[in-house]
């Protein structure tokens, strides 16, 4: 199984920058990192994907470092409606195992 | 916008009832998946499918039992309900085991 950690919530004010990091020490070579978002009563929604360096999305960046134990998740200039809780995974071609989830809370 | 549907959104029952909550996908997917959310917890896999015929249980132990009789098709039922299977119950569907799932909206139940 491959366990990932990260933070149980986190708070930001609107327009701020918010990096949500989550470590995978455990990660084998052919592992992707994905992250989703899940709204209060809906399914997850599929946010990035990446194996190393740096992946873009108009929604999103993420950022690996060359060991590949953790990654972060940086969403720019955060807006209410990105009050969310934001899950890191790690792939392998196995069915996903959701962790617990950064709860991510935006204030005005 | 995924094309992925589960009805009923919203389930209110008795115990000891049988229920059926439906998922259907157009998108073509082999991949079926049933995870499992108690409200601020996290998701848990229940059940799941590679395709036609094919059935697998997931981490998380579950009464429910479900079929896959059709690509587009997995129905997940519960032959007695009861109030410990409250829930919201949420199918996904993906191209490939690894990569991006699609969800559905999800299914509320209540066993009262």
């Amino acid at each position: 199984l491959a366990k990932t950690t990260q933070p149980i919530s986190m708070d930001s004010y609107e327009g701020q920058e918010v990096n949500i990091t989550c470590s995978h020490n455990n990660i084998a070579t052919n592992d992707y990192i994905t992250w989703y978002q899940q709204f209060p009563s809906q399914g997850p929604r599929f946010i990035i994907q990446g194996y190393k360096t740096k992946v873009t999305n108009e929604v999103a960046s993420l950022f690996i470092p060359a060991d590949r134990k953790s990654s972060t998740l940086s969403l720019p200039r955060v807006s209410l409606s990105d009050t969310a809780v934001y899950y890191c995974l790690v792939d392998r071609n196995t069915p996903l195992v959701f962790g617990k989830g950064t709860r991510l809370s935006v204030i005005a | 916008e995924a094309d992925i549907y589960q009805t009923p959104r919203y389930l209110v029952i008795g115990t000891g009832k049988k229920i059926t909550l439906e998922c259907s996908q157009t998108m073509g997917h082999d991949k079926m998946y049933w995870y499992q959310q108690d409200p601020g917890m996290e998701l848990h896999l229940i059940h799941y499918s590679y395709g036609v015929n094919s059935t697998e249980k997931g981490d998380l132990s579950s009464e429910s039992t479900v079929s896959r009789i059709r690509t587009e098709h997995f129905p997940l039922t519960l032959e007695s309900a009861r109030p410990s299977h409250t829930s919201q119950y949420l199918c996904a569907s993906s191209v490939q085991v690894s990569g991006e799932l699609f969800f559905g909206e999800g299914s509320r139940l209540t066993v009262l």
